[in-house]
């Protein structure tokens, strides 16, 4: 089983919907991640959590916000989708050391 | 935000010839280098993990090499496969992780 799962896979929503996307994981560690990947763009850092009760926002935070269920599962909610929210979206993982980050298989959200 | 340069952007080359490109960052605000390789379709998966200047780090065909000093780091790939073929990320790791934009690699047989 993988480490880390992100559910939906894929996604298609219209402009205006609410949306959350979900993270779990299994490698207990304490720090997680979610970025959105644009063709020709690096990974961008929406918003990170180092623990349940510690959330911070990344370099684009806006028009996305966060929910830090327990140590294993991070959620990253969209609540008025726009089209150019329409990216890949990846979670990830990293201990306390944050020296290695375990990625999820992503998921892709196309916004109409 | 802290920009992380990488190049070429993509670079096509032929099986069995040798490779390289290159990650530059602002040195001063990182303490970690990483590299990243991200086949299609499937997630980023971490390559080389580089903390000290002049650290040099090898799995199998493909090593590393980090310059704090001066902000850069060279990913070298050895006699090419077609199963290298992928986006190869490099990240800056100081409070965050701040990744390039990649450099795009297709082998071709």
């Amino acid at each position: 089983d993988a480490d880390v799962t992100q559910t939906p896979r894929n996604r298609i929503t219209k402009t205006g919907k609410r949306i959350m996307l979900e993270c779990s994981q299994t490698k207990g560690h304490d720090r997680m991640y979610w970025y959105r990947q644009d063709p020709g763009l690096g990974l961008r850092l929406i918003y990170y959590s180092f623990d349940v009760k510690d959330i911070n926002k990344g370099e684009i935070s806006d028009g996305y916000s966060v929910s830090r269920q327990a140590q294993a599962k991070f959620s990253l909610s969209l609540e008025s989708a726009i089209p150019n929210q329409t990216a890949l979206y990846f979670c990830a993982t990293s201990d306390l050391r944050g020296y290695e980050q375990y990625f999820g298989p992503g998921t892709r959200l196309t916004v109409t | 935000i802290l920009n992380v340069e990488q190049s070429p952007q993509s670079l096509h080359v032929q099986e069995g010839d040798s490779t390289n490109f290159t990650c530059s960052f602002p040195s001063s605000n990182f303490y970690a280098l990483h590299w990243y390789r991200w086949e299609t379709a499937k997630s980023p998966e971490a390559l080389f993990v580089m903390t000290l200047n002049g650290d040099e780090k090898k799995k199998g065909r493909i090593s590393a090499t980090l310059n704090t000093k001066e902000g850069y780091s060279y990913l070298y790939i050895k006699g090419s496969q077609p199963e290298d073929s992928a986006t190869y990320l490099c990240a800056g790791h100081g409070q965050n992780f701040v990744f390039g934009p990649g450099t795009r690699l297709s082998v071709l047989p």
